[in-house]
């Protein structure tokens, strides 16, 4: 059964604390991403990686980290810098084209809903 | 920084109508994509239409683009209670990185 898995599903946060958010896909997919969406908002994209051990920022990086040590597996840390996490977390990953493809369907998790105390 | 802006931001229709939403992007693009997102949950993809591409069709689904314009819409037909949902439209730039650009989606409520 292929897809995208995110854990956990509900996070709570004390302030000042830094937080892991997990996710894992087994779509042989080389690109992730992860996403940040505020109560009625689109998303807005925290960053990427297009290949494991590289990754880049997004529009709003400040205050997050990743990794992509394994091409299954790109956890976000939200950590005690960025001053609103709270927020709808949500992770996608897609296949990578080369130069001259056109598609990049991306396949979603179903997210974490983060709540800082 | 939101590319595509949706058009309405909220629609409320009865079931049987066609349901229509806007998207304008402001840079030149590879595609655009349509996903759907139920509250709560993650986004699903619903169609994508290439930059050299005018019109698709999926179902009950029918995207136009119009590249001259950096416009798209996406139609459904005969909605039903069950297409009850956010829908946003997505931008892959023609240059520069790989990743899409969301606007901010349109709530449709279709009403039994």
């Amino acid at each position: 059964d292929g897809g995208i898995t995110q854990s956990p599903k509900y996070l709570f946060r004390k302030e000042g604390q830094n937080v892991t958010l997990s996710c894992e896909q087994n779509l042989n997919h080389d690109a992730m991403y992860w996403y940040r969406q505020d109560p009625g908002q689109g998303l807005r994209l925290i960053y990427y990686s297009q290949i494991v051990n590289d990754f880049q920022k997004g529009d709003i990086a400040e205050g997050y980290s990743v990794s992509r040590e394994k091409k299954e597996s790109f956890p976000l840390t939200v950590t005690s810098a960025q001053k609103n996490p709270t927020a709808f977390y949500l992770c996608a990953s897609s296949i990578v084209g080369g130069s001259g493809t056109t598609y990049n369907e991306q396949f979603f998790g179903p997210g974490t809903r983060l709540t800082v105390l | 920084s939101q590319q595509g802006e949706e058009d309405p931001q909220a629609l409320s229709i009865q079931e049987g109508e066609n349901a229509t939403m806007n998207c304008s992007y402001k840079t030149s693009i590879n595609n655009l994509q349509w996903y759907r997102q139920n509250s709560g949950r993650g986004l699903v993809h619903l169609i994508l239409i290439r930059s050299n591409e005018r019109e698709k069709h999926s179902g009950r689904l029918r995207v136009t683009l119009d590249t001259s314009k950096k416009s798209s819409s996406l139609l459904i037909t005969a909605s039903r209670a069950a297409d009850t949902a956010s829908y946003f439209c997505a931008t892959e730039p023609g240059t520069g990185r790989r990743a899409l650009t969301f606007g901010s989606g349109t709530r449709l409520q279709v009403q039994p």
